[in-house]
């Protein structure tokens, strides 16, 4: 398996322009995490999904952050519109749920520049 | 916030001796697990350790988990450059239903060759 897909890999883009991340979790995998990295608040986890439902966005930031998971092999996070404040490293992690523990699996993450 | 706090922020030691590293959480737990991210990449799962285990080795690595004092450790034995890295521990929610985990705000190690 090649792992959880992350793209683009870097997005250098102006404020108020509209952002689109993605991610293939691993195959068979049923929850998929979509998490932001910056050096002042470490990594946070901004929304997670179970069977493709969004379980918990408490963690997203505001109204202008927007998540989808239209099918198990595929997420999109959305930033419209962007603000430098969004600059950090976003990771996508996925594992398959069960009650045995949930080790996750992180995508290379998208390096985020908004200018 | 359920987020744990690793400890020390930083180490640096030299190749061959051992790391440990500490972690405390705030709540009550199902398992505990730690993680490792180099430089520009994600996180990479090294092990996990159940609320009702109290040490667990894998490889070179040794956990250890105190339920009482909501602490563990991760002990790298014989360091080797390579294992320069963040290393970060992470608790469910021992909630039914919820498979996030929190991440503690991780440990820099730099092993000097």
């Amino acid at each position: 398996d090649a792992g959880v897909i992350q793209s683009p890999r870097h997005e250098v883009t102006e404020m108020g322009q509209e952002v689109t991340l993605r991610c293939k979790p691993i195959s068979g995998h049923n929850s998929l995490f979509w998490y932001r990295q910056t050096m002042m608040r470490g990594l946070e986890l901004l929304i997670y999904f179970n069977n493709n439902v969004p379980i918990d966005d408490s963690g997203m930031p505001e109204d202008r952050f927007s998540a989808k998971m239209p099918n198990a092999s595929f997420s999109t996070l959305k930033i419209q519109p962007s603000e430098p404040r969004d600059s950090a490293v976003y990771f996508c992690a996925s594992s398959f749920l069960s009650g045995s523990g949930y080790e996750q699996y992180f995508g290379p993450g998208t390096r985020l520049t908004v200018t | 916030s359920q987020q744990g706090e690793e400890d020390p922020q930083a180490l640096s030691i030299q190749e061959g001796e051992n790391a440990t590293m500490n972690c405390s959480y705030k709540t009550s737990i199902n398992n505990l697990q730690w993680y490792r991210q180099n430089s520009g990449r994600g996180l990479v799962h090294l092990i996990l350790i159940r609320s009702n285990e109290r040490e667990k080795h894998s490889g070179r690595l040794r956990v250890t988990l105190d339920t009482s004092k909501k602490s563990s450790s991760l002990l790298i034995t014989a360091s080797r450059a390579a294992d320069t890295a963040s290393y970060f521990c992470a608790t469910d929610a021992d909630q039914t239903g919820a498979n996030n985990l929190f991440f503690g705000t991780g440990t820099r190690l730099t092993v000097i060759p």
